[in-house]
């Protein structure tokens, strides 16, 4: 059974750091790129960074640029997101989600929510 | 940064009838990369649709994608009740950022 299952979400205040990790099982974590997204209470969904599956390639979105880092280890199946300078309009459930979109086999995680806030 | 508008905003149907979602891109999405989402309230987006019409294994034929270049459709013949729920398109094409749509919600009328 294919599995993403993110931690590290709370409760931090504005400028404050946070550390958001993935973890895979089920699937070919090592061959299939990832990414994070993310959605503000009740809004939409925003695509936020993309990284390749040997970690040569990383995307993000400008609004997160210079703040966020995304990494991976293949080793251990997992997928990051450091989060600095964070800001209130961070506030949202972060999701990881990957695989390969030409064979259908897209995955997403449940989501860890994070929330900035004084 | 291509722009995805979906429309309409809410579509209230009963189950039974049909539904027509549209997802109008601000440009070419290359390669037919574009992919069709369904999320429920508290849940994961579920992958319903990618290549614009290729269904994922599992998901019911009653689902179905068409489109290319700028226009894309999600139909679904008859709804059942649990299609009731907020869908998303989404391109994944060449270059990022990979967008969204802001979503078309189906209700119940």
């Amino acid at each position: 059974e294919v599995q993403l299952v993110e931690s590290g979400g709370g409760l931090v205040q504005p400028g404050g750091s946070l550390r958001l990790s993935c973890a895979a099982s089920g699937f070919p974590f090592s061959i299939y790129t990832m990414n994070w997204v993310r959605q503000a209470p009740g809004k939409g969904l925003e695509w936020l960074s993309y990284i390749s599956s040997g970690s040569t390639i990383i995307y993000y979105v400008d609004s997160v640029k210079g703040r966020f880092t995304i990494s991976r280890d293949n080793a251990k199946n997992s997928l990051y997101l450091q989060m600095n300078s964070l800001r209130v309009e961070d506030t949202a459930v972060y999701y990881c989600a990957g695989g390969n979109y030409d064979s259908g086999n897209y995955y997403w995680g449940q989501g860890t929510l994070v929330t900035v806030s004084s | 940064e291509i722009v995805l508008t979906q429309s309409p905003g809410t579509l209230s149907l009963s189950p039974g009838e049909r539904a027509t979602l549209s997802c109008r891109a601000s440009q070419s999405v290359s390669s037919s990369s574009l992919a069709w989402y369904q999320q429920k309230p508290g849940q994961a987006p579920r992958l319903l649709i990618y290549g614009a019409s290729s269904r994922v294994t599992g998901i019911p034929d009653r689902f179905s994608g068409s489109g290319s270049g700028t226009d894309f459709t999600l139909t679904i013949s008859r709804l059942e009740p649990g299609d009731f729920a907020v869908y998303y398109c989404q391109q994944y094409g060449s270059s990022p950022p990979w967008t969204f749509g802001q979503g078309t919600k189906v209700e119940i009328k």
